[in-house]
């Protein structure tokens, strides 16, 4: 089985900084990879797919990246709203999540 | 743009089975398969399994395999999930997504505890 291993689980951040979440995958299996954000009590939100596809409504600070088995998602301006849980995703693994809070 | 709907929370003893609905919007499921999501509170997102609901092919996760069901009803546009043989550490929020290799939409989530 495929493992995803998500770093870091927990991510302390201010306004205006640039974060970025990182997930590697044990074998090469696909070179897709999708990334999603949670708030409490809703369910997740799709932000992207195909490792670097934003999903439509989606703003642009929002970006990913694959290179072989490692994936990098990044918000390049963390806004009040971002302050969420983010998951990555392949095929039916998702990674153990990274909780981005205020600093 | 299709939307899913999941039947209400549910309370459950020990021992008995739960079955939870997702509702396409519009009332077909197309060509899709759709895949079905667990959140045990407080934890991650883990993966349940898949169906297709046009050729009724399953997929289940190996944790699930032989005590979850998946099934569809194509009339009405609805995928159900049953779990069997309930214990408390399957109280948890399930979802439904359209799965196209990434999920997206989600349904509302279905809330199921488990308690004597």
């Amino acid at each position: 089985d495929i493992q995803m291993t998500q770093s870091p689980s927990t991510l302390s951040a201010s306004v205006g900084d640039r974060v970025t979440i990182t997930c590697r995958a044990s074998q090469t299996f696909s070179r897709w990879l999708a990334w999603y954000q949670q708030k409490p009590g809703q369910a997740p939100k799709l932000l992207i797919y195909k490792s670097s596809v934003l999903e439509s409504g989606v703003p642009s600070r929002f970006s990913g990246s694959a290179s072989g088995t490692e994936f990098t998602f990044t918000i390049s301006s963390l806004q009040p709203d971002d302050f969420a849980t983010y998951y990555c995703q392949q095929w039916g693994t998702f990674g153990q999540g990274t909780k981005v809070e205020i600093k | 743009q299709v939307q899913l709907v999941q039947s209400g929370a549910e309370v459950k003893k020990p021992g008995s089975s739960v079955k939870v609905s997702c509702k396409a919007s519009g009332g077909t499921l197309s060509t899709y398969s759709f895949t079905w999501v667990r959140q045990v509170p407080g934890q991650g997102l883990e993966w349940m399994g898949r169906i297709i609901p046009i050729t009724n092919t399953t997929n289940y996760a190996p944790q699930f395999q032989g005590r979850t069901t998946f099934t569809a009803d194509k009339s009405t546009g609805t995928v159900y999930m049953e779990l069997n043989s309930l214990r408390a550490e399957d109280t948890a929020m399930y979802y439904c997504a359209r799965d196209k290799d990434w999920f997206d939409p989600w349904g509302q989530g279905t809330l199921v505890t488990v308690s004597s």
